[in-house]
């Protein structure tokens, strides 16, 4: 099993539907986040979470809004998408230790979203 | 603000040959870490290397080792002896040290090909 699950794989849906991307870690890290990852541009941040609670959110859009039940799970949940919402969404997780440590992110495989 | 250059948007090496890919980067900070991600088609993105700036030895990690010039703010990733696995995308990230908790800064990535 890998340390980091996504699911779904991949994810078609209209304009108005209402869908959740999922995020599972099995590592006992303390963090978890989501990035981005859009075609010919880097990666970038959109949440963090640190002990469940939100410390980080990149100016992301409303219809973005993500749930972080506990320190092993994190949800992506998606309402009113536009087409350029289309992407890589790529769950991370790592350990933050004192004083600003933090071990290397370990990256799930992504939900290849596509907006139509 | 801190940005990460990855100049070679593809690049193609031999089966057991060596390959460089290179990546700049400005930041005003003088601590901070340098990663080095790969990205196969399963999209899961894999930490290759990390190196500190503080410290003055390139870091390796077997095959795989970088040129680290911190004047130059130059980070180049240096695979030796390529197999056919190693045929990804490769990211140059960028943390600085006390940062946002997993805020990397990313490159647009180089696309390795191995030729058999």
């Amino acid at each position: 099993e890998t340390g980091v699950t996504q699911t779904p794989r991949h994810l078609v849906m209209g304009m108005t539907n209402k869908k959740s991307l999922k995020c599972e870690q099995h590592l006992g890290h303390n963090a978890m986040y989501w990035y981005k990852q859009s075609a010919k541009k880097p990666l970038e941040l959109m949440f963090v979470y640190n002990f469940k609670e939100q410390t980080e959110n990149n100016s992301v859009p409303s219809r973005f809004s993500p749930e972080c039940p506990n320190s092993s799970h994190l949800f992506l949940h998606l309402h009113t998408l536009q087409p350029e919402d289309s992407a890589l969404y790529l769950c991370a997780s790592s350990q933050l230790y004192g004083q600003g440590g933090i071990s290397p992110l370990h990256f799930g495989n992504g939900t290849r979203l596509t907006v139509t | 603000a801190q940005t990460v250059t990855q100049s070679q948007p593809e690049m193609s090496v031999q089966e057991a040959e060596t390959v460089t890919l290179s990546c700049t980067y400005d930041t005003s900070e003088s601590d901070y870490y340098l990663f080095w991600y790969k990205q196969p088609p399963s999209r899961q993105m894999i930490l290759v290397i990390r190196q500190e700036a503080y410290k003055q030895q390139n870091a390796t990690e077997n095959r795989f080792s970088v040129n680290f010039q911190k004047a130059a703010k130059s980070f180049s990733l240096k695979i030796s002896d390529s197999q056919l696995g190693d045929a990804a995308m490769y990211f140059c990230a960028y943390r600085r040290v006390g940062g946002s908790q997993g805020n990397l800064i990313f490159g647009k990535g180089t696309k390795l090909s191995v030729k058999p």
